[in-house]
């Protein structure tokens, strides 16, 4: 079955450690996406790729980082510098054209306390 | 510059009536035009796409939505909810011309309670 895998679903951290968001994908798409989601906000983007070893910033990037360096996956590191990183995380692929349909994992849940 | 407006935050109706969620666009191209439906926990799924075709958009479990350029209006309907149907409901606008799909605009998301 083809789909995107996000691990792990429940992520609980200290405050001021940097974490790792795995997002893996099986359906040769050329573009993956990391998306953010606060309660009555929608979903905010954070960095996205539509080639391998290449990336740009989203609307929310500080704090975040990301690689490319396989077309089938795009983890997502939450930094320190983070203020805010208690959220839920998605991870979204496409074919890459304008009208090409997002295809989401779903998602991780991250705590920091 | 895109933007995408869902009028209501909450919607609540009845096991077997109709369900409207209003979704309101602006957008400087002809655009494309989305809705997801999200579950508890889970990740969106594509319920239906509007890219210049027929205005009126079939979509997955009986879903429908018309595409009115004048209104600048993308509603989706259903003509009898079921119960499975409780979730919220994104609608998002992506410009035919604007290159990157960085240009997704989502909607802050309807939810849906739908009463036995």
């Amino acid at each position: 079955d083809g789909g995107i895998t996000q691990s792990p679903k429940y992520l609980f951290r200290k405050e001021g450690q940097n974490v790792t968001l795995s997002c893996e994908q099986n359906l040769n798409h050329d573009a993956m996406y990391w998306y953010r989601q606060d309660p009555g906000q929608g979903l905010r983007l954070i960095y996205y790729s539509q080639i391998v070893n290449d990336f740009q910033k989203g609307d929310i990037a500080e704090g975040y980082s990301v690689s490319r360096e396989k077309k089938e996956s795009f983890p997502l590191t939450v930094t320190s510098a983070q203020k805010n990183p208690t959220a839920f995380y998605l991870c979204a692929s496409s074919m890459g054209r304008v009208n090409s349909p997002l295809h989401f994992g779903n998602g991780t849940r991250l705590t920091v306390t | 510059a895109q933007s995408v407006t869902q009028l209501d935050s909450h919607v609540s109706v009845s096991e077997g009536t109709p369900v409207l969620l209003r979704c309101n666009y602006s957008s400087s191209y002809s655009p494309s035009l989305f809705w997801y439906v999200q579950h508890p926990n889970k990740g969106l799924q594509l319920l239906l796409k509007y890219t210049s075709a027929a205005t009126l958009v079939k979509g997955i479990n009986g879903f429908e939505a018309e595409f009115k350029k004048s209104e600048t209006s993308f509603h989706l309907t259903k003509p009898s909810a079921h119960m499975s149907d409780a979730a919220e409901y994104f609608c998002v606008v992506s410009d035919r011309y604007g290159g990157s799909q960085g240009n997704l605009i989502f909607g802050k998301g309807t939810k849906l309670s739908v009463k036995p």
